[in-house]
């Protein structure tokens, strides 16, 4: 599985838009990037999965260039709700799906 | 969507007992569930892949006679705790993957299960 890099910590307001890029250079072609929510003290949920281009769905959007050796997740006018950790993984999933989970991002909005 | 659910949701035990944790796909039938473990402020390490019918495939440095896993039907499996210690507490997540689902890896969190050992 690729190694990512996401920053440890962002900070925002409510109704602010929150970028979070990840970056994973050794990402295989058969890779797909998938990024994951887990609010304290429960299991991560699932926000969006994407292999090139762009992708949006009804809680964020989820942007990757043409190289792919990056993404950035969006998410547009964040609440208070929307604190949490963030993890970015990148795997083919096509073998064992085993995922590996990064430190992640962890997303502090404010009133 | 898929739902994933764990029981029990938290659980005090005393040093030397053993505890028994179950992860369930109420909606599909998972032919592969995941055990993960998440101490304080860290992320989520692997600790398991269960394959229904079959042996658990253990990660490094994980003990397979201490984490017994078992996986007796396509919804249901259990991680038992053998001769819990204070240092096994922690915050223990189970997924499971549906193989009909639409996304790539389709995997499905359960809540997670708070064991202290005291």
């Amino acid at each position: 599985l690729a190694k990512t890099t996401q920053p440890i910590s962002m900070d925002s307001y409510e109704g602010q838009e929150v970028n979070i890029t990840c970056s994973h250079n050794n990402i295989a072609t058969n890779d797909y990037i998938t990024w994951y929510q887990q609010f304290p003290s429960q299991g991560p949920r699932f926000i969006i999965q994407g292999y090139k281009t762009k992708v949006t769905n009804e809680v964020a959007s989820l942007f990757i260039p043409a190289d792919r050796k990056s993404s950035t997740l969006s998410l547009p006018r964040v609440s208070l709700s929307d604190t949490a950790v963030y993890y970015c993984l990148v795997g083919d999933f096509s073998n064992d799906y085993k995922l590996s989970f990064g430190a992640g991002t962890t997303v502090t909005v404010r009133a | 969507g898929a739902v994933v659910s764990q029981h029990p949701s938290w659980v005090i035990c005393k040093s030397g007992t053993s505890v028994k944790i179950e992860c369930r796909s109420l909606d599909f039938q998972a032919t592969t569930m995941f055990w993960y473990r998440q101490f304080p402020k860290q992320s989520l390490m692997l600790m398991a892949t269960s394959n229904e019918g079959s042996k658990a495939t253990y990660e490094q440095g994980v003990e397979k006679d201490k984490f017994l896993i078992n996986h007796a039907s396509l919804t249901l499996s259990t991680l038992t705790v053998t001769s819990a210690h204070p240092e096994d507490s922690s915050f223990y997540i189970c997924s499971a993957r549906d193989p009909g689902g639409t996304r790539t890896d389709t995997q499905y969190f359960g809540p997670g299960t708070r064991l202290t050992v005291l």
